[in-house]
């Protein structure tokens, strides 16, 4: 089963505008991770944040997480045609990466 | 350098048919994942290898699921008599290191697999 939900289900925006998504989660985290996946080069990490972090940042991307909410945001700012993907957030159980449901976007030029 | 492969991309079953999902890590990753990804879902988990040990198969749906990783590199997933539930995308990633809270992982670009 799936661990989260990511908000919204998908995302249509212009290139350059930025794009945020959102990730709920159920249990306790050690770290949450956010992957992005297209047609073309599969399931990609980008950034992990651990729960003792509240903000990261990786080039045009931040990412907060709120543990007492159990939620997490994905922003991409100046998004291009190129960000087109799903996004997905994942959180570790042992081992394992349980992943939520993702988000659609879809940049157009 | 190489990535994670899998092989082969697509695979067309009839109903009732074994087929066998090849996985190739990245060399020298200890630890080896399986996911199942259905049309328009997140990857869930099926299984987990640190070297040749499975260590957690809480994920696989039935006993007609079977992982392998002999010599703790190559893996292999086997479906058995498949049934049209079973049509979904299955990934396979593998990470460096065996210990809790490691490093990320690296997806190859799955098997698309289609039960007829």
């Amino acid at each position: 089963s799936q661990q989260g939900e990511e908000d919204p289900q998908a995302l249509s925006i212009q290139e350059g505008e930025n794009a945020t998504m959102n990730c709920s989660y159920k249990t306790s985290i050690n770290n949450l991770q956010w992957y992005r996946q297209n047609s073309g080069r599969g399931l990609v990490h980008l950034i992990l944040i651990r729960s003792n972090e509240r903000e990261k940042h990786s080039g045009r991307l931040r990412v907060t997480l709120d543990t007492s909410k159990k939620s997490s945001s994905l922003l991409i700012t100046a998004s291009r045609a190129a960000d087109t993907a799903s996004y997905f957030c994942a959180t570790r159980g042992f081992q394992k990466l349980v992943f939520g449901t993702g988000t659609r976007l879809l940049v157009s030029p | 350098g190489a990535g994670v492969s899998q092989s082969p991309r697509y695979k067309v079953a009839k109903r009732g048919q074994d087929v066998a999902l090849r996985c190739d890590p990245i060399s020298g990753h200890v630890s080896l994942f399986w996911y199942q990804q259905a049309l328009g879902q997140g990857p869930e988990f099926l299984t987990y290898f640190q070297n040749e040990a499975q260590l957690d198969k809480s994920g696989l749906p039935s006993d007609r699921f079977f992982a392998e990783r002999p010599e703790g590199s190559v893996s292999t997933l086997k479906i058995q008599r498949t049934q049209q539930e079973d049509s979904a995308v299955y990934l396979c990633a593998s990470s460096p290191g065996g210990r809790v809270g490691s490093s990320e992982q690296y997806f190859g670009p799955g098997t698309r697999l289609t039960v007829t």
